[in-house]
């Protein structure tokens, strides 16, 4: 059964880097057409989409977070990464990590991991 | 970035009404719109994908139209498990982007 979890620091200094882990169980996350992406969620607001990798490494991101976002992708342990530098507190929120499909009838993030809270505070 | 915009922020129905949100898009998307219903402190979850098509396992009391600019998600007969807040998200061009939401509570 498919699963994702996200792993990481849930309090951050401002200023330091977050760094999340996502973890993939029941799925190769090196399957063609499948996408990996990262999303937040400060609390009590919407969603904002970080960006998504490949397995093969590439990597799309979202231009507002471009210049702080880094993100990897380890096939032998079937797993991505995501590291923000410099965070104050507007990068407080609820991350998720999630699968995104993509074919021409399907295009959707259609698994998601069950959220982590991270704090960045001092 | 495309702007998606919907109405209305919350919306407060009783059970088996028929409820509508709408999702504007800042310039045409053709057909390219998810709906997401994310219950309190759970994940969201893929509704609709492709403005219409109903993602498996998803009640039939779900449905959404639309296309250009303007989108719809409508619940037929609302039931108590339908309290959510849910979010269209466009993927007509990169960056992703979602609404602001529309919370859905039972009067």
């Amino acid at each position: 059964q498919l699963q994702l979890e996200e792993s990481g620091p849930g309090l951050v200094k401002p200023s330091e880097t977050l760094s999340l882990t996502c973890t993939v169980s029941g799925f190769s996350i090196t399957t063609n057409d499948y996408y990996w992406g990262w999303i937040r969620q400060p609390p009590g607001k919407g969603l904002e989409w970080i960006g998504a990798i490949y397995y093969s490494g590439k990597t799309y991101y979202n231009p507002s977070l471009e210049s702080r976002a880094t993100m990897s992708v380890d096939t032998s342990k079937n797993q991505f990464s995501l590291n923000l530098n410099s965070v104050t507190a507007a990068d407080t929120a609820v991350y998720y990590c999630a699968r995104y499909y993509d074919t021409i009838e399907f295009d959707a993030f259609d698994t998601w991991g069950q959220g982590t809270m991270v704090t960045v505070s001092s | 970035d495309i702007q998606m915009t919907q109405s209305p922020s919350s919306l407060s129905a009783s059970v088996g009404d028929r409820v509508t949100v709408t999702c504007q898009a800042s310039q045409d998307i053709e057909n390219s719109l998810n709906w997401y219903q994310q219950k309190p402190g759970k994940a969201p979850k893929v509704l609709i994908y492709g403005a219409s098509n109903l993602q498996t396992g998803v009640p039939s009391r779900f449905s959404g139209r639309g296309s250009g600019t303007d989108f719809s998600l409508t619940i037929s007969s609302l039931q108590p498990e339908d309290v959510a807040t849910y979010y269209c998200q466009q993927y007509d061009d990169l960056p992703l982007t979602f609404g602001g939401g529309t919370k859905v509570e039972i009067k």
